[in-house]
């Protein structure tokens, strides 16, 4: 059964860092891209970064461009979201996903930036 | 970049069919798949369509995709409509630089 975990939000001052990590398990890690996707409190799905099965090629949406990196270590199962220079519109659920067609998700973790 | 347009809000009575839209701004809607994700209250997001028309296992078949290009739409068509059925419903799709999503569709079963 397909498992992904999400950990390491929590609350962060502006302009502060944060790296989020998301365990997975239960499928062949290594075979699929991976996604980070994120929900403002009661806002709809907006996707962040994705990253392919070997971690070559990496994409952002321009609102986190330069701020965030993704990344995975494929001999831990992980993936990770590295956020720098937050802000407060940066405040929502992270999610982890599966997948090109991200079929699987995680439960989220939830990042609030305040001060 | 293009958009993935969605209505607002939908509401049905419990047994009947409804169907949510889903237009794309730009390019053609067959040229990448559409997903269709179901998220209650409280949970993640969970796929009921990929690959435009595809159920994965578990999924009822009272769940259905399709696209039409001409539009540039897709659709999701839920039949024989449960009170479980009552949440928020997103589509998705992608190009070769970004990953869009819908802005999401409020389903009220009542």
């Amino acid at each position: 059964e397909v498992h992904l975990v999400e950990s390491g939000g929590g609350l962060v001052q502006p302009g502060g860092s944060l790296r989020l990590s998301c365990a997975a398990s239960g499928f062949t890690f290594i075979s699929y891209w991976m996604h980070w996707v994120r929900q403002a409190p009661g806002k709809g799905l907006v996707w962040v970064s994705r990253i392919n099965s070997d971690g070559s090629s990496t994409t952002y949406a321009d609102s986190v461009k330069g701020r965030f990196t993704i990344s995975r270590d494929n001999a831990r199962n992980t993936l990770y979201l590295q956020m720098n220079s937050l802000r407060a519109e940066d405040t929502a659920v992270y999610y982890c996903a599966k997948g090109i067609g991200l079929d699987y998700w995680g439960q989220g973790t939830l990042v609030t930036v305040s001060s | 970049n293009f958009m993935l347009t969605q209505p607002h809000s939908v509401s049905e009575s419990p047994g009947k069919t409804v169907t949510i839209s889903c237009t794309r701004s730009s390019g053609s809607v067959a040229s990448n798949y559409v997903q269709w994700y179901q998220q209650r209250p409280g949970s993640a997001p969970t796929t009921v369509i990929f690959e435009d028309n595809q159920r994965p296992s578990g999924v009822p078949d009272r769940f259905s995709g399709s696209i039409d290009s001409s539009y540039k739409s897709a659709s999701l068509t839920i039949s024989g409509l449960k009170t479980e059925d009552e949440a928020d419903y997103y589509c998705q799709s992608y190009d070769s630089s970004n990953v869009v999503f819908g802005g999401g569709t409020k389903l009220t079963v009542l």
